[in-house]
């Protein structure tokens, strides 16, 4: 199975700040990396898919980049609602498998 | 739009089978698959296996193939997953999940405890 690092596993930012989660593939997945948002007590929620494309609805403050096994997540101008657990998930090779999350949290 | 409404939480017994369901709503349900997905610890997630509703094939994670059965009525338009033998470790809370290439529409969770 392909395994999916993140980093960090948690983090703490102010308002306004910019912050980057990061995501290493064990292998090359060719950008079939999606990102999810889940607040507390919700179910996750697609953000990104294609490592770089946003899904309807999502703020353009979020931005995903990355090719190979690097991967990023962005958050320009963090607001209060951005506070989550943030998780990536390859979709090249089966099992999907997804990160061990990133808890964001307001300083 | 699109909904998937999961069946409420359950407290099973070691060694029994729980079934849950996810009902879908505001789409044709043969033309997403339906994924089902472990959340363990309040963070990790695991891919446990798809279901096509349209032809009922199904693949698992190899981690779970013992463990879950999938299955749909079409007629109402539901996925169900049977987990089976349980233990402590399988408790947790279960989503189902669909869209065309990703996780796009996700259930509202069955939260399953496994306690004597």
């Amino acid at each position: 199975d392909i395994q999916m690092t993140q980093s960090p596993a948690s983090l703490s930012a102010s308002l306004g700040e910019t912050v980057t989660i990061e995501c290493l593939a064990s292998e090359d997945i060719y950008s079939n990396l999606a990102w999810y948002q889940q607040k507390p007590g919700k179910s996750p929620q697609l953000l990104i898919y294609y490592a770089n494309s946003l899904n309807d609805g999502v703020p353009s403050r979020f931005s995903g980049s990355g090719s190979g096994t690097q991967y990023s997540l962005k958050i320009n101008s963090l607001q209060s609602e951005d506070v989550s657990i943030y998780f990536c998930q390859q979709n090249y090779d089966s099992p999907p498998t997804f990160g061990g999350g990133t808890k964001l949290e307001l300083k | 739009q699109v909904k998937l409404l999961q069946s409420g939480a359950a407290l099973v017994k070691p060694g029994d089978s729980v079934k849950m369901s996810c009902k879908a709503s505001g789409y044709t349900f043969t033309d997403y698959i339906i994924h089902w997905v472990k959340q363990s610890h309040g963070k990790s997630l695991e891919w446990i296996g798809y279901i096509n509703p349209y032809s009922g094939g199904t693949n698992y994670n190899e981690k779970f193939k013992s463990k879950a059965t999938l299955t749909v009525d079409k007629s109402s338009s539901t996925a169900y997953m049977e987990f089976s033998r349980l233990t402590s470790e399988d408790s947790a809370i279960y989503y189902c999940a669909s869209g065309a290439n990703w996780f796009a529409y996700w259930g509202q969770g069955t939260l399953v405890t496994v306690s004597s």
